[in-house]
This record gives structure tokens, sequence and C-alpha cells, in this order.
């Protein structure tokens, strides 16, 4: 099936350090969302965005909706051990009753000690 | 705790059994999605409900799998006839009328063998 394409696919750094990750799509999304995975569990919901242009923060965390709809960027500042896992974006076509959410493909986050 | 729930959590079977997993969604949520999701890779989605109607289906979602929400609540996701093929996580959202925001239980791990 159809996946976004998010990059990096995986990042290595040092406790302390800033994180940048982003998702970019061929098509158009009504909204944006960031989840977290840690191994064995479900995806955990970190940050909605509804609005292009919209710059939403959650603590350490920033996010914002590419204006053309078509991308969207994950900050997250000051890492710390617990924000190992992986990340992924997912899409929310504009189509009234197509609610179905399209994942990307991940990124692995590892805090080198 | 009142987010999404699912049973089991790890499913073991032999080739060719037939196995079904439940899903209990956030209590107030009307939307129920169904997601499947391989190693190494983002959710993709299989079906999902509004109350008790499903409403849509993936090409995923082979004439092995059935789906069900029978009191528009808990969910049922049957798989007959399992194949190696069929190992993946499965996981259930839910969410609200406005359908936007998707909030996912822990997932089932199935291994065919």
């Amino acid at each position: 099936g159809q996946q976004l394409n998010q990059s990096p696919q995986s990042m290595f750094i040092q406790e302390g350090e800033d994180v940048s990750m982003n998702c970019t799509s061929s098509s158009i999304f009504n909204t944006w969302l960031w989840y977290k995975q840690d191994p064995g569990e479900g995806p955990v919901l970190l940050i909605a965005l509804y609005k292009a242009g919209e710059l939403t923060s959650n603590g350490r965390l920033t996010a914002q909706f590419g204006i053309t709809r078509k991308d969207s960027f994950l900050n997250i500042s000051a890492s710390i051990p617990s924000d190992v896992g992986i990340y992924f974006c997912a899409g929310q076509p504009p189509n009234f009753g197509n609610e179905k959410l399209t994942f990307g493909t991940g990124t692995r986050l590892t805090i080198i000690p | 705790d009142t987010g999404v729930s699912q049973n089991p959590r790890h499913k073991i079977t032999k080739r060719g059994q037939n196995v079904t997993f439940r899903c209990d969604p956030i209590s107030e949520h009307n939307r129920l999605y169904w997601y499947r999701q391989t190693l190494g890779q983002g959710p993709e989605f299989l079906t999902y409900f509004q109350n008790e109607a499903q409403l849509e289906k993936s090409r995923l979602l082979s004439d092995r799998f059935s789906a069900e929400r029978p009191k528009g609540s808990f969910s049922t996701l049957e798989i007959q006839r399992t194949e190696q093929g069929d190992s993946a996580m499965y996981l259930c959202a839910s969410s609200s009328n406005r359908g936007d925001t998707q909030y996912f239980g822990p997932g089932t791990r199935l291994t065919v063998l």
C-alpha cells in the first residue's frame, strides 16, 4: 500500500541534541499527525495538525503543517533517553468520508551514550 | 484506563488455523479502525466502522479476513485459514465523530508458523 516519504530513516544522536525529521507526500492532506512507537506497542499520538501553516508544540516537540499541505516536519529539542523509538508521520486526505490514515515509513531514533 | 484495548496481545498459530482478535475502543468514540503493520513498515489501513456500519475496506483485506462491530462498541477481526504472510502486528484505533484524531491500542502480534 501507499506510504509517505519520511526522512531520515534512522538517526543516531547524543543526549541533549536537537532532532529534525520530515514527511512528504505527492498528494495533499487535511490533517497531519505525528506518532511515536515503542517496540511491541501501538503508536502513541504526539501532535495533531489541522491547518496548512499551523505550528504546534507539545513540550520539547514542535511540528508544522506545510503550506502546500503536502509536507510536515517534527522537531525534538534537547533529546533525552526516553525519546528513543520510531516516529511516524500520518496524513488524512481531504475527501469527505475517507477517514483512513496513510503512514510514513518511520524514523528510528537512537541515542548514543 | 480509558484507552483503546486489544486482546490478545500475542497470538501464535499454525498455518491453516483461524484466529480472532478483539478491540475495545475509547468509550465515547463511534469510529473504529483496523490497521496491519509488518516489520520495518508503518501501519497500513485495513478497514473502518462508523458505529456498526463497515464503511471502507482496503484491498489488503482478502476474502479470508472479516471484521465485525455488531453493536457499535467492540470489534472483532477474524482471519480464516491463516498463512505465514499474515504474520504482523494488527492495530486497532478509534476516533470521535469528527474522525480527525485516531488513538491506537497496543496491538495484537500474530505469528503464523
